[in-house]
């Protein structure tokens, strides 16, 4: 079944320094991909989504682009800050329930 | 404001007994979701409603049970059946199975037994 493997943390830098977050995913179909980020005792957020090869997402300075050849959605930041400390998820969706598939999160500690 | 809200923030389960979390959204979404999350841990699906009335099992529904009487609510009761309940329980709605849409997630509901 569809899956997704995503580099295990905890994930420490200072601040400015910068990130990346490898993510790989298996799936029969040509699925969607998303980085959620989750801040203690909260809910999930959507970060940003791609729904295509090639396709580039990118919000509050994160990018990942779908990469279908290597099957990756690597999620990067130039510049970190205090305030991205948070898990990062990283998941697919794919038809036909649309239900999600999620890797097991990497915990980033960002250190002033 | 529209969004998904999960009651209570803190539950707390007695040996034996079967607790219900709420889970509400006014977003008009078709389709809902109930994920379980362990410490470390990805999320799990449990259950997952596509229409009214209508649900169905996910990879981990063995003591769980839903409901979807509205469109707007899906309740998700923890049974005695359920033998190891503590974890942080996240609701998500979708506008339709397009494949393509994104999951709103709801505050979660962290569950604890006595």
């Amino acid at each position: 079944g569809d899956s997704v493997t995503q580099m295990e943390g905890p994930v420490t830098l200072s601040e400015e320094a910068f990130l990346t977050i490898n993510c790989t995913y298996t799936a029969t179909g040509y699925p969607s991909l998303f980085w959620y980020v989750q801040y203690p005792g909260e809910g999930l957020q959507l970060l940003l989504k791609a729904t295509k090869a090639d396709d580039k997402g990118s919000n509050k300075g994160f990018e990942a682009t779908y990469r279908k050849e290597t099957t990756s959605f690597h999620l990067e930041k130039g510049s970190v800050q205090v305030s991205d400390s948070a898990v990062y998820f990283c998941a697919l969706s794919d038809l036909p329930n649309n239900d999600m598939r999620f890797g097991a999160g990497t915990r980033l500690t960002v250190k002033p | 404001d529209g969004g998904i809200t999960q009651s209570p923030k803190y539950l707390f389960r007695k040996e034996g007994q079967n607790v219900t979390l709420s889970c509400e959204q006014n977003l008009n979404h078709d389709a809902m979701y109930w994920y379980r999350q362990d410490p470390g841990q990805g999320l799990r699906l449990i259950y997952y409603s596509q229409i009214v009335n209508d649900f169905q099992k996910g990879d981990i529904a063995e003591g769980y049970s839903v409901s979807r009487e509205k469109k707007e609510s899906f309740p998700l009761t923890v049974t005695s059946a359920q033998k190891n309940p503590t974890a942080f329980y996240l609701c998500a709605s979708t506008p339709n199975l397009s494949g393509e849409e994104t999951q709103y997630f709801g505050p979660g509901t962290r569950l604890l037994v006595l």
